[in-house]
C-alpha cells in the first residue's frame, strides 16, 4: 500500500535559518505529491503541489522537488521566520484511484525562535 | 467567500451518546471527506464520499456513520460504538478529477465528559 515517512520532529530553529524538512513515499501507481500546513487550532492548508516527476512547487518561500528516483519530495525555505512556526504534512495522492483518497505522513512540528 | 464550515468548533460527548459533527461546503466540490487527528500521528480517513448519496469506507470507518443527502453537506456521527472518540476531526473537499487539491475546514474538537 501507499505510505508517507516524514523527518521526526519536533524541529526548532532560529529566525532567518535555512529549513528541510524531508519526506520519502511508498506509491504503486504514479502518485501527486502535496505538502500541507496546519497552524494551531486549524484545519489544514494546502502550502505546494508537484504532480510529476522533477516537478517544482513553490509558494511562500517554500520549495519542493518531486523526485522519483529516491521516492522524496522534500521541503526547503532559505530563511524561515517565526509566522512559519506550524506543523507541516507531506502527503500523497496515487493516481491510478483519481484523488479519492490522500495518504498523510505524520507531520513535522516546526518552531521557529526570534 | 467559498469555503468549508464545520461546527462546533468544540463537542462534548456522554458515554453511550451520539453525537453529530456538522460538515458544509459552498465551493461546488463533488468529494467530500472526514479525517481524524490524533496527537503525533498524521490523520486518518474516516469516510469519503465521491457523489450525493454514495460514500465509502476509510481506513478507521467503525464506530462512525455518514450521510450524503445534499452536494454542500457531509454530516459525521460519532456512535456509542466508538470507544476513543476524542479526537480532532477534520472535514474536506475536493474538485475531483487528477490532481486536485482538498480544501479544508477548521476542524471539531471532540472530548469525552
Amino acid at each position: 500500500g501507499n505510505s508517507v515517512t516524514q523527518m521526526e520532529g519536533p524541529v526548532t530553529l532560529s529566525e532567518e535559518a535555512f529549513l528541510t524538512i524531508n519526506c520519502t513515499y511508498t506509491a504503486t501507481g504514479y502518485p501527486s505529491l502535496f505538502w500541507y500546513v496546519q497552524y494551531p487550532g486549524e484545519g489544514l492548508q494546502l502550502l505546494l503541489k508537484a504532480t510529476k516527476a522533477d516537478d517544482k512547487g513553490s509558494n511562500k518561500g517554500f520549495e519542493a522537488t518531486y523526485r522519483k528516483e529516491t521516492t522524496s519530495f522534500h521541503l526547503e525555505k532559505g530563511s524561515v521566520q517565526v509566522s512559519d512556526s506550524a506543523v507541516y504534512f507531506c502527503a500523497l495522492s496515487d493516481r491510478a484511484f483519481g484523488n479519492e483518497k490522500l495518504t498523510f505522513g505524520t507531520g513535522t512540528r516546526l518552531t521557529i525562535i526570534p | 467567500d467559498g469555503g468549508i464550515t464545520q461546527s462546533p468548533k468544540y463537542l462534548f460527548r456522554k458515554e453511550g451518546q451520539n453525537v453529530t459533527l456538522s460538515c458544509e461546503q459552498n465551493l461546488n466540490h463533488d468529494a467530500m471527506y472526514w479525517y481524524r487527528q490524533d496527537p503525533g500521528q498524521g490523520l486518518r480517513l474516516i469516510y469519503y464520499s465521491q457523489i450525493v448519496n454514495d460514500f465509502q469506507k476509510g481506513d478507521i470507518a467503525e464506530g462512525y456513520s455518514v450521510s450524503r443527502e445534499k452536494k454542500e453537506s457531509f454530516p459525521l456521527t460519532v456512535t456509542s460504538a466508538q470507544k476513543n472518540p476524542t479526537a480532532f476531526y477534520l472535514c474536506a473537499s475536493c474538485r475531483g478529477g487528477r490532481n486536485q487539491p482538498q480544501h479544508f475546514g477548521d476542524g471539531t474538537r471532540l472530548s469525552i465528559l
